[in-house]
């Protein structure tokens, strides 16, 4: 049962442009989400997060946006830069599983120059 | 700067031959995870210390055991490796184990079983 979903699993924006990727979790009991980037070889480097209480955190250019009824959340990166080229993970905790963060698959962005 | 190291990045081990990894940290955090990611899937808890207590997931094989002689280290040993444990294997810490808490992420061992 995968608890939290990333449906999309690679995304092609154009520099300069916004990257907007998705999320979606059925747990809800979740309360804590994370955005993750990792390069190849590298651990995941954590990006930005939001807690249930809030439905937008921004952070730069990174933005999270939590719609908790329609237990979706989304990462936007405005501008997108070649650089922002990796994969992203979505995380969650909360419930009984706290200190616990389970995560999507990942979606691999790419960015054009 | 505070940092999550992990020795070696890349292991290569034979069927059956126990094998050890190894996880530092600089940060001063309560608790330390490890996490299997095999490949295009999302990481995968396997286990976690707070101070010195273990927390071991469910489906967690056996096979797999970790050690945390002190704060500051954690290792994790495959007693038995078989050809399905070759993966990245990426060690995270957090100050305390509540949920909302950021876990940091070294920057992984890639696990090669032959």
């Amino acid at each position: 049962d995968q608890q939290v979903k990333q449906n999309s699993p690679s995304l092609s924006v154009q520099e300069g442009r916004i990257s907007i990727l998705n999320c979606d979790y059925t747990n809800s009991m979740f309360d804590y989400f994370l955005w993750y980037k990792k390069y190849p070889a590298e651990g995941p480097t954590f990006l930005i997060s939001i807690s249930s209480i809030k439905d937008k955190n921004e952070d730069g250019r990174f933005t999270v946006f939590l719609n908790k009824s329609a237990k979706h959340l989304s990462l936007h990166i405005v501008p997108s830069q070649p650089g922002d080229s990796a994969v992203y993970f979505c995380a969650a905790s909360g419930g009984t599983s706290y200190g616990k963060l389970t995560f999507g698959q990942g979606t691999i962005l790419t960015v054009h120059p | 700067d505070a940092m999550v190291i992990q020795n070696p990045r890349y292991q290569v081990t034979q069927f059956g031959k126990p094998v050890t990894l190894s996880c530092s940290q600089t940060l001063n955090h309560n608790v330390m995870y490890w996490y299997q990611q095999k490949s295009s899937q999302a990481p995968k808890l396997l286990f976690h210390y707070y101070d010195k207590d273990f927390n071991n997931e469910a489906d967690t094989p056996d096979n797999f055991q970790s050690r945390r002689p002190n704060t500051s280290f954690c290792f994790l040993d495959i007693r038995s490796p078989g050809l399905g444990d070759a993966a990245m294997y990426l060690c995270a810490t957090s100050r305390d184990p509540t949920h909302q808490e950021t876990q940091y992420f070294g920057p992984g061992t890639r696990l090669l079983v032959l």
